[in-house]
């Protein structure tokens, strides 16, 4: 399996243009996390998905923020419009929750810079 | 509320030494606990995990893990640092009957020569 895929890599961005991040997590697994890393606040849970349904979106900072998951292989998570303060490292992880004793698997990243 | 404790930011070992780092959950049940590490630029990688039964784990690269339930601790060790250890290394736990991963604040070890 080729892990959590996550794109685009890096993505700099102009203040107020909308930013859509993507992310395909592992084939199987029915659970899905997106998390921002900054240096101030460290490892924040934004959203997270069972079965393409949002659980608990108590982490989204604010309205600017929205994430879906229209089906079992893909998610998105978007910012609009995008602030300076928004620039951050946007993890998404997946896990086989109905699978027993297993853990969340974690995608490359995506860097984003709000200029 | 479930949360997860790091309690050292910053951790300086001279290569050969040996490591702990330390992490404490707040949950009333057993929850399940995971260690991470992530080098410079890159995603988390598990190190080891624990759900029940053995409370000493062993992981990958060397690493252990004890979990204690007395002190609400799963503290990571390692006997002998190599150079290539130095990373940021993050405590993790869901709740056992839940799905909210929730990580404690990181804690970056240098290694010195």
């Amino acid at each position: 399996d080729a892990g959590v895929i996550q794109s685009p890599r890096h993505e700099v961005t102009e203040m107020g243009q909308e930013v859509t991040l993507r992310c395909k997590p592992i084939s199987g697994h029915n659970s899905l996390f997106w998390y921002r890393q900054t240096m101030m606040r460290g490892l924040e849970l934004l959203i997270y998905f069972n079965n393409n349904v949002p659980i608990d979106d108590s982490g989204m900072p604010e309205d600017r923020f929205s994430a879906k998951m229209p089906n079992a292989s893909f998610s998105t998570l978007k910012i609009q419009p995008s602030e300076p303060r928004d620039s951050a490292v946007y993890f998404c992880a997946s896990r086989n929750q109905q699978g027993k004793n297993t853990e969340a698997f974690f995608g490359q990243g995506t860097r984003l810079t709000v200029v | 509320a479930q949360s997860v404790t790091q309690p050292d930011i910053h951790i300086t070992v001279s290569e050969g030494a040996s490591l702990e780092l330390r992490c404490n959950y707040s949950y009333g049940a057993t929850p399940y606990l995971f260690w991470y590490v992530q080098s410079p630029g890159q995603g988390l990688q598990l190190l080891l995990k624990y759900f029940s039964g053995d409370t000493l784990v062993q992981g990958i690269k060397g690493f252990e893990a004890e979990f204690k339930r007395s002190q609400s601790s799963f503290n990571l060790r390692k006997p002998s640092v190599h150079w290539s250890d130095a990373a940021e290394y993050f405590c993790a736990s869901f709740k056992a009957a839940g799905n909210k991963l929730t990580f404690g604040g990181g804690t970056r070890v240098l290694v010195k020569p």
